[in-house]
């Protein structure tokens, strides 16, 4: 079945020790997303990629970077977690246009901050 | 700004009807999407309105007016499985800007 899949499901890290958090995709989608979730809140977008163009928002750390090496895959760096860091990180994947907006979302890493 | 405001809460009984309501504003509008969360699990999809009216599916409708800015996601013949949080997102114009509301947890009693 096409999906989308993040690895690890769970990652626990030490203050300040960098972190990559890893999707993949096999919908053959040109966006792929990721947003981080904290409880009982909205999903917040950090940045996305359409094909190799690169959008952050505006509001994104500089602590979090992204990579995107090809179609299918898509890494999330966090190069010095703080303890406000921990949360559910969700990769999504989506074509373009109208209800091709619609994501589809990897199971989610969740990742705690000793 | 950009806004989307959802009830925090709502608790309905198996077999009944609810209403979730959505109001939005956002500074365009591309089309909006209903998805469902279970506790600790990805959001997934459930409905997408992009024009004025009721679409059905299934046991679950979504019902949009973009002049009033508001939604609605109807869950009928509500089940024990139906507990989730339900969250309301508006694509903005401009491509690839989703605007998701923080999503209403329902809670199905029996």
């Amino acid at each position: 079945d096409a999906m989308v899949i993040q690895n690890p499901r769970y990652q626990v890290t030490q203050f300040g020790k960098p972190v990559t958090l890893s999707c993949s995709q096999t919908l053959n989608h040109n966006v792929m997303y990721w947003y981080q979730q904290k409880s009982s809140q909205a999903p917040k977008l950090l940045f996305h990629y359409y094909d190799k163009d690169f959008n952050n928002e505006a509001d994104t750390p500089d602590n979090f970077q992204s990579r995107r090496p090809n179609t299918s895959f898509c890494f999330l760096d966090i190069r010095s977690p703080g303890l406000g860091d921990a949360a559910m990180y969700l990769c999504a994947t989506s074509r373009v246009g109208g209800e091709a907006d619609t994501q589809y979302f990897g199971p989610g890493t969740r990742l705690t901050v000793l | 700004g950009q806004n989307i405001d959802q009830p925090t809460e709502m608790t309905a009984t198996e077999g009944a009807i609810v209403q979730i309501n959505c109001t939005y504003q956002t500074s365009g509008f591309n089309g909006l999407f209903w998805y469902q969360q279970h506790a600790g699990e990805a959001p997934t999809f459930l409905s997408y309105n992009v024009l004025d009216g009721l679409e059905e599916k299934g046991r679950f409708s979504s019902f949009l007016s973009r002049s009033k800015g508001y939604s609605y996601l109807l869950l009928k013949e509500l089940q024990m499985k139906d507990s989730a949080s339900y969250l309301c997102a508006v694509s903005d114009t401009g491509g690839f800007k989703t605007i998701f509301g923080a999503g209403t947890r329902l809670f199905v009693k029996a």
